[in-house]
Protein backbone atom coordinates (compact mmCIF):
# COMPACT_ATOMS: atom_id res chain seq x y z
CA UNK A 1 0.00 0.00 0.00
CA UNK A 2 1.17 3.62 -1.00
CA UNK A 3 2.33 5.66 2.53
CA UNK A 4 4.37 8.56 3.12
CA UNK A 5 6.68 8.84 6.38
CA UNK A 6 7.47 12.23 8.05
CA UNK A 7 10.07 11.11 10.82
CA UNK A 8 10.26 14.66 12.23
CA UNK A 9 7.32 15.52 14.36
CA UNK A 10 8.75 19.12 15.43
CA UNK A 11 12.02 20.76 14.16
CA UNK A 12 13.57 23.61 15.34
CA UNK A 13 15.33 26.12 13.12
CA UNK A 14 17.38 29.37 13.71
CA UNK A 15 16.41 32.36 11.44
CA UNK A 16 18.70 32.28 8.55
CA UNK A 17 19.84 28.34 8.91
CA UNK A 18 19.17 26.21 6.92
CA UNK A 19 16.23 23.68 7.13
CA UNK A 20 15.74 20.34 5.55
CA UNK A 21 12.49 18.27 6.33
CA UNK A 22 12.85 14.07 5.11
CA UNK A 23 9.94 12.30 3.52
CA UNK A 24 9.80 8.95 2.60
CA UNK A 25 7.54 7.15 0.65
CA UNK A 26 5.50 3.49 -0.59
CA UNK A 27 5.01 3.61 -3.93
CA UNK A 28 5.48 0.53 -6.12
CA UNK A 29 5.72 2.63 -9.69
CA UNK A 30 7.37 6.16 -10.69
CA UNK A 31 5.68 8.56 -7.66
CA UNK A 32 3.94 11.87 -7.97
CA UNK A 33 5.19 13.73 -4.93
CA UNK A 34 4.04 16.69 -3.36
CA UNK A 35 4.85 19.06 -0.53
CA UNK A 36 1.93 21.05 0.98
CA UNK A 37 2.46 23.72 3.52
CA UNK A 38 -0.35 24.81 6.45
CA UNK A 39 -0.18 28.17 8.34
CA UNK A 40 -2.05 28.49 11.40
CA UNK A 41 -5.78 28.78 10.14
CA UNK A 42 -5.05 28.34 6.71
CA UNK A 43 -5.80 26.03 3.99
CA UNK A 44 -2.99 23.96 2.63
CA UNK A 45 -0.86 25.66 -0.12
CA UNK A 46 1.38 23.64 -2.56
CA UNK A 47 5.17 24.63 -2.20
CA UNK A 48 6.43 21.90 -5.21
CA UNK A 49 5.79 19.05 -7.03
CA UNK A 50 7.50 16.07 -8.67
CA UNK A 51 6.32 14.16 -11.69
CA UNK A 52 9.44 12.71 -13.26
CA UNK A 53 12.87 14.50 -15.29
CA UNK A 54 15.27 16.06 -13.14
CA UNK A 55 15.08 14.90 -10.00
CA UNK A 56 15.67 18.43 -7.88
CA UNK A 57 12.52 20.69 -8.77
CA UNK A 58 12.66 24.33 -7.49
CA UNK A 59 9.20 25.09 -5.32
CA UNK A 60 7.95 28.87 -4.07
CA UNK A 61 9.01 30.65 -1.15
CA UNK A 62 12.83 29.81 -2.71
CA UNK A 63 12.31 26.10 -1.47
CA UNK A 64 13.35 22.93 -3.14
CA UNK A 65 13.26 19.12 -3.20
CA UNK A 66 15.09 16.03 -3.90
CA UNK A 67 13.63 12.55 -5.69
CA UNK A 68 16.12 10.09 -4.68
CA UNK A 69 14.51 6.79 -6.05
CA UNK A 70 17.10 4.51 -4.46
CA UNK A 71 16.19 5.72 -1.39
CA UNK A 72 12.28 6.43 -1.72
CA UNK A 73 12.94 9.69 -0.36
CA UNK A 74 11.60 13.70 -1.49
CA UNK A 75 13.34 15.92 1.38
CA UNK A 76 12.51 19.61 1.19
CA UNK A 77 15.11 22.22 1.81
CA UNK A 78 16.09 25.99 2.02
CA UNK A 79 18.70 27.34 2.40
CA UNK A 80 18.26 30.27 4.84
CA UNK A 81 14.85 30.10 6.28
CA UNK A 82 12.85 33.32 7.53
CA UNK A 83 10.38 33.63 10.44
CA UNK A 84 7.28 33.94 8.53
CA UNK A 85 8.42 29.60 7.43
CA UNK A 86 7.06 28.80 10.63
CA UNK A 87 4.00 26.39 9.64
CA UNK A 88 3.14 22.67 9.54
CA UNK A 89 4.63 21.23 6.40
CA UNK A 90 2.93 17.84 4.64
CA UNK A 91 4.37 15.38 1.98
CA UNK A 92 2.13 13.61 -0.02
CA UNK A 93 2.08 11.43 -3.27
CA UNK A 94 -1.07 10.77 -5.35
CA UNK A 95 -2.81 7.43 -4.81
CA UNK A 96 -2.37 5.04 -8.35
CA UNK A 97 -6.05 5.34 -9.52
CA UNK A 98 -5.08 9.25 -9.38
CA UNK A 99 -7.63 10.13 -7.56
CA UNK A 100 -6.15 11.60 -4.18
CA UNK A 101 -2.95 12.08 -2.32
CA UNK A 102 -1.90 10.44 0.95
CA UNK A 103 -0.59 12.62 3.26
CA UNK A 104 2.37 12.00 5.55
CA UNK A 105 1.39 13.04 9.26
CA UNK A 106 3.18 16.36 8.98
CA UNK A 107 6.19 18.08 10.58
CA UNK A 108 6.31 21.13 12.17
CA UNK A 109 8.62 23.78 11.85
CA UNK A 110 9.15 26.59 14.92
CA UNK A 111 12.08 29.58 13.61
CA UNK A 112 13.79 31.10 16.29
CA UNK A 113 14.98 34.55 16.50
CA UNK B 1 -6.32 34.17 -2.71
CA UNK B 2 -7.31 30.25 -3.50
CA UNK B 3 -10.77 30.56 -4.38
CA UNK B 4 -12.28 27.64 -2.36
CA UNK B 5 -14.79 28.84 0.44
CA UNK B 6 -16.18 26.74 3.04
CA UNK B 7 -18.83 27.15 5.36
CA UNK B 8 -19.44 27.50 8.17
CA UNK B 9 -15.94 27.87 9.64
CA UNK B 10 -16.94 26.38 13.07
CA UNK B 11 -19.53 23.98 14.59
CA UNK B 12 -20.47 22.08 17.33
CA UNK B 13 -22.46 18.84 16.96
CA UNK B 14 -23.94 16.29 19.54
CA UNK B 15 -23.25 12.51 18.90
CA UNK B 16 -25.69 10.75 16.68
CA UNK B 17 -26.79 14.44 14.95
CA UNK B 18 -26.29 15.02 11.36
CA UNK B 19 -24.22 18.22 9.81
CA UNK B 20 -23.36 19.49 6.28
CA UNK B 21 -20.66 21.20 5.13
CA UNK B 22 -20.39 23.18 1.80
CA UNK B 23 -17.48 23.97 -0.49
CA UNK B 24 -17.82 26.11 -3.76
CA UNK B 25 -14.38 25.73 -5.90
CA UNK B 26 -12.31 27.81 -7.65
CA UNK B 27 -13.43 29.20 -10.75
CA UNK B 28 -13.10 26.71 -13.96
CA UNK B 29 -12.09 24.03 -11.43
CA UNK B 30 -14.37 20.61 -12.22
CA UNK B 31 -13.63 18.46 -9.65
CA UNK B 32 -13.68 18.29 -6.04
CA UNK B 33 -12.00 16.64 -3.03
CA UNK B 34 -13.11 16.19 0.50
CA UNK B 35 -10.61 15.79 3.14
CA UNK B 36 -10.67 14.78 6.95
CA UNK B 37 -7.75 16.18 9.50
CA UNK B 38 -7.73 15.43 12.59
CA UNK B 39 -5.59 16.90 15.31
CA UNK B 40 -2.12 16.00 14.35
CA UNK B 41 -2.51 14.15 12.05
CA UNK B 42 -2.51 14.70 7.84
CA UNK B 43 -5.20 15.21 5.68
CA UNK B 44 -7.23 12.12 4.92
CA UNK B 45 -8.96 11.53 1.76
CA UNK B 46 -12.65 10.98 1.82
CA UNK B 47 -13.99 11.45 -1.64
CA UNK B 48 -13.69 13.04 -4.78
CA UNK B 49 -16.51 13.96 -7.30
CA UNK B 50 -16.03 14.88 -10.44
CA UNK B 51 -18.85 16.21 -13.23
CA UNK B 52 -21.14 15.31 -10.16
CA UNK B 53 -20.37 11.29 -10.01
CA UNK B 54 -17.99 10.52 -6.85
CA UNK B 55 -15.37 9.48 -8.71
CA UNK B 56 -12.89 7.84 -6.07
CA UNK B 57 -13.49 7.17 -2.15
CA UNK B 58 -11.30 6.68 0.80
CA UNK B 59 -11.88 4.67 3.49
CA UNK B 60 -14.39 6.57 5.31
CA UNK B 61 -18.56 4.27 5.82
CA UNK B 62 -21.24 5.22 4.02
CA UNK B 63 -22.10 7.28 6.48
CA UNK B 64 -19.87 10.50 4.77
CA UNK B 65 -21.84 10.98 1.58
CA UNK B 66 -21.73 14.10 -1.06
CA UNK B 67 -22.96 15.70 -3.68
CA UNK B 68 -21.88 17.92 -6.06
CA UNK B 69 -23.86 20.59 -7.91
CA UNK B 70 -23.64 21.68 -11.61
CA UNK B 71 -21.41 25.04 -11.11
CA UNK B 72 -19.19 22.48 -9.26
CA UNK B 73 -20.11 23.30 -5.79
CA UNK B 74 -20.13 20.51 -3.38
CA UNK B 75 -21.70 19.03 0.12
CA UNK B 76 -20.46 16.85 2.64
CA UNK B 77 -22.91 14.99 4.86
CA UNK B 78 -22.26 13.80 7.84
CA UNK B 79 -24.90 11.34 9.69
CA UNK B 80 -25.25 9.80 13.04
CA UNK B 81 -22.38 12.23 14.05
CA UNK B 82 -19.44 10.28 16.08
CA UNK B 83 -16.99 11.65 18.71
CA UNK B 84 -14.20 10.68 16.32
CA UNK B 85 -15.47 12.51 13.52
CA UNK B 86 -14.25 15.90 15.31
CA UNK B 87 -11.70 17.11 12.67
CA UNK B 88 -11.33 20.26 10.45
CA UNK B 89 -12.96 18.88 6.65
CA UNK B 90 -11.43 20.44 3.88
CA UNK B 91 -12.35 20.64 0.88
CA UNK B 92 -10.08 20.67 -2.41
CA UNK B 93 -10.51 21.61 -6.18
CA UNK B 94 -8.75 20.98 -8.95
CA UNK B 95 -8.41 20.05 -12.65
CA UNK B 96 -9.16 16.98 -13.64
CA UNK B 97 -5.85 14.37 -12.92
CA UNK B 98 -3.57 14.26 -16.20
CA UNK B 99 -1.05 16.42 -16.91
CA UNK B 100 0.84 19.59 -15.88
CA UNK B 101 -1.77 20.27 -13.46
CA UNK B 102 -2.28 16.71 -11.74
CA UNK B 103 -2.20 16.60 -8.04
CA UNK B 104 -2.50 20.26 -7.64
CA UNK B 105 -5.21 20.61 -5.29
CA UNK B 106 -6.52 24.17 -4.29
CA UNK B 107 -7.42 23.66 -0.38
CA UNK B 108 -10.25 25.67 1.11
CA UNK B 109 -9.19 26.96 5.35
CA UNK B 110 -11.94 24.26 6.66
CA UNK B 111 -14.55 23.62 8.56
CA UNK B 112 -13.98 22.96 12.46
CA UNK B 113 -16.24 20.37 13.57
CA UNK B 114 -16.54 19.54 16.97
CA UNK B 115 -18.86 16.72 17.99
CA UNK B 116 -19.99 16.31 21.95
Amino acid sequence: AQSVTQPDIHITVSEGASLELRCNYSYGATPYLFWYVQSPGQGLQLLLKYFSGDTLVQGIKGFEAEFKRSQSSFNLRKPSVHWSDAAEYFCAVENQAGTALIFGKGTTLSVSS
Amino acid sequence: ETGVTQSPTHLIKTRGQQVTLRCSSQSGHNTVSWYQQALGQGPQFIFQYYREEENGRGNFPPRFSGLQFPNYSSELNVNALELDDSALYLCASSLPSGGANTGELFFGEGSRLTVL
